[in-house]
């Protein structure tokens, strides 16, 4: 089946640290690969997508590259900020079907 | 700007009661969805429905059923709310197949007594 497994957390960073939350996938075919992050007291909101392999999202600082090879889609940013505090959230999509398999997300709180 | 709105955002309830929970978007997406989300557990899929009328089991249905009579419009129903159904219920809505963007409403945080 589908799933979608991403770092154990929290994360705790200083601002302006570099920050790398791991996410891996197993799938049958040829899945869309998404970052969701969702701030206190919200829903979820996209981040950045990927829809095939060496594809590079990014967004607001943010990157992840669809990597086929180790079945990965590691989200980056170079320099957090206390506002980048949230809990982010891997998913994967399929062609095949309508919904979304979401990692358990990964709680980050970045410290001024 | 794209949309989904729920009907509360906190709700109380008691144990037995019969609770509604309502979404609505207005991006004419096919799909819409319900979800729960505790600590620990991440997202969990209760139902989704992918046109009016249709409707399909999530992850954890027991204790949930859904409405959709209107393409804009999906309810969740918790015939007899238990506290174990105490929760953070989210709702997302999409164009048709799994690989479109999922967009969320703020979310419902219910507290059953």
């Amino acid at each position: 089946g589908n799933s979608v497994t991403q770092m154990e957390g929290p994360v705790t960073l200083s601002e302006e640290a570099f920050l790398t939350i791991n996410c891996t996938y197993t799938a049958t075919g040829y899945p869309s690969l998404f970052w969701y992050v969702q701030y206190p007291g919200e829903g979820l909101q996209l981040l950045l997508k990927a829809t095939k392999a060496d594809d590079k999202g990014s967004n607001k600082g943010f990157e992840a590259t669809y990597r086929k090879e180790t079945t990965s889609f590691h989200l980056e940013k170079g320099s957090v900020q206390v506002s980048d505090s949230a809990v982010y959230f891997c998913a994967l999509g399929l062609t095949s079907g309508s919904r979304l398999t979401f990692g358990e997300g990964t709680q980050l709180t970045v410290n001024p | 700007d794209v949309k989904v709105t729920q009907s509360s955002r906190y709700l109380v309830k008691r144990t037995g009661e019969k609770v509604f929970l309502e979404c609505v978007q207005d991006m004419d997406h096919e799909n819409m969805f319900w979800y729960r989300q505790d600590p620990g557990l991440g997202l969990r899929l209760i139902y989704f429905s992918y046109d009016v009328k249709m409707k399909e089991k999530g992850d954890i249905p027991e204790g949930y059923s859904v409405s959709r009579e209107k393409k804009e419009r999906f309810s969740l129903i918790l015939e007899s709310a238990s506290t174990n159904q105490t929760s953070m219920y989210l709702c997302a809505s999409s164009f048709v197949t799994g690989q479109e963007t999922q967009y969320f409403g703020p979310g419902t945080r219910l507290l059953v007594l």
